[in-house]
């Protein structure tokens, strides 16, 4: 069965520093997709990236970046110059058949950013 | 695009009673809905997929008695939580997959619904 791994329970940074939050999955699908959400105190999820199975292209997005390696079966999400904004729950996520099913969630990991 | 929408964002109910939460999406048909539920300070945790027009698919360990699941249409799917429980208080978030196109790749989550049962 599919897992999704946050090993990170809570991290907690001063502001300015860069982050990583660490993701691993385990899936005997071939064909994937990666999830990324942010969850403010309000609930609501926040969609930040999706990556399917045949793109190990690290991605940039602002201050956000993601590395994918197929290799170490990781999907690790960078902050850099991190904000006090960016302190909430991020999930780390995976569906399997394509995209085609229910998200796996990982348990999350609460990033704290500190003034 | 890609809006999906809940109601009510928040319940307060009295246990024993029936609990709707509704699911639109409402700029895009959605022939694939996903009911989750997420407890106090834990993660998502998928309880079932509904697909326009035929029955739910309950993942291992949700009572499909107790929380039933209707998709009568490609823009509506609606979870029912039966006699409700304290247990039952929880988050209930619902996410939409398109139809057709680059939208089919995406799940694209509703606000969610905040239930407590007392």
């Amino acid at each position: 069965a599919q897992k999704v791994t946050q090993a990170q329970t809570e991290i907690s940074v001063v502001e300015k520093e860069d982050v990583t939050l660490d993701c691993v999955y385990e899936t005997r699908d071939t064909t994937y997709y990666l999830f990324w959400y942010k969850q403010p105190p309000s609930g609501e999820l926040v969609f930040l990236i999706r990556r399917n199975s045949f793109d190990e292209q690290n991605e940039i997005s602002g201050r956000y970046s993601w590395n994918f390696q197929k290799s170490t079966s990781s999907f690790n999400f960078t902050i850099t110059a991190s904000q006090v904004v960016d302190s909430a729950v991020y999930f780390c996520a995976l569906s399997e058949r394509g995209g085609a099913d229910g998200l796996t969630f990982g348990k999350g990991t609460h990033l704290i950013i500190q003034p | 695009g890609a809006v999906v929408s809940q109601h009510p964002s928040w319940v307060i109910c009295k246990s024993g009673t029936s609990v709707k939460i509704e699911c639109r999406s409402l700029d895009f048909q959605a022939t694939t809905m996903f009911w989750y539920r997420q407890f106090p300070k834990q993660s998502l945790m998928l309880m079932a997929t509904s697909n326009e027009g035929s029955k739910a698919t309950y993942e291992q360990g949700v009572e499909k008695d107790k929380f039933l699941i209707n998709h009568a249409s490609l823009t509506l799917s609606t979870l029912t939580v039966t006699s409700a429980h304290p247990e039952d208080s929880s988050f209930y978030i619902c996410s939409a997959r398109a139809h057709v196109g680059d939208r089919g790749l995406g799940q694209y989550f509703g606000p969610g619904t905040r239930l407590t049962v007392t």
